[in-house]
């Protein structure tokens, strides 16, 4: 699996989008990009997950460039619950590993 | 709620003992996952089973070892304990068939204390 390169930390005020940016450069044509995140000690939470186009759920947003290079999560109205660490996850189909690396630690500021 | 669980929530043990963590896929998930996080640590990917069968294998140390049963609950058997084994243990499950690139959803694990 493709390895992903993430900031260590981020601020975000509340109210406003958080834009958590992922860079994945070895990404192969059938690896997907995943987004996680984990709530202090909870189990990790799905958040979305995309192959080349962009996607929307009632969560989050997923942009991916055209290369697939890399991708930014954007959390349209950050609250105080997304404080968590977020992980992006490159992982080809068929069920193989999700590799988790160290994320970012997204605080949202009141 | 995820759909996957996991017992038991929280586990005391002396060293030396032997330990099993199960886990309950969210129906129709084929697939189940094992993670272990230490304390303040990534987590870190041990094995997976899909079918039955172990499909991928991680950082996984040779006194753990896994099983998925018919009914596709799995089990962590964790022996010979250590003070390092004690961390969080996380259980996820996807569909995962061919080609399909379906999310894992996680259990609210299991933390191992290991005295």
């Amino acid at each position: 699996d493709a390895k992903t390169t993430q900031p260590p930390s981020m601020d975000c005020a509340e109210g406003r989008a958080a834009n958590l940016p992922c860079n994945h450069s070895t990404i192969s044509g059938n690896e997907y990009v995943y987004w996680y995140r984990q709530i202090h000690s909870q189990g990790p939470q799905y958040i979305i997950h995309g192959l080349k186009n962009n996607e929307t759920n009632e969560m989050a947003s997923l942009i991916i460039t055209e290369d697939r290079k890399s991708s930014t999560l954007i959390l349209p109205h950050a609250t105080l619950r997304d404080t968590a660490v977020y992980y992006c996850i490159v992982s080809s189909p068929w069920g193989k590993k999700l590799t988790f690396g160290t994320g970012t630690r997204l605080t949202i500021i009141p | 709620d995820s759909g996957v669980t996991q017992t038991p929530k929280h586990l005391i043990t002396a060293t030396g003992q032997r330990v099993t963590l199960r886990c309950s896929p969210r129906s129709g998930d084929l697939s189940v996952y094992w993670y272990q996080q230490s304390l303040d640590q990534g987590l870190q990917f041990l094995i997976q089973y899909y079918n039955g069968e172990e499909r991928a294998k991680g950082n996984i140390l040779e006194r753990f070892s896994a099983q998925q049963f018919p009914d596709l609950h799995s089990e962590l058997n964790l022996s010979s304990l250590e003070l390092g084994d004690s961390a969080l243990y996380f259980c996820a499950s996807s569909l995962t068939r061919q080609g399909d690139a379906s999310e894992a959803f996680f259990g609210q694990g299991t933390r191992l204390t290991v005295v």
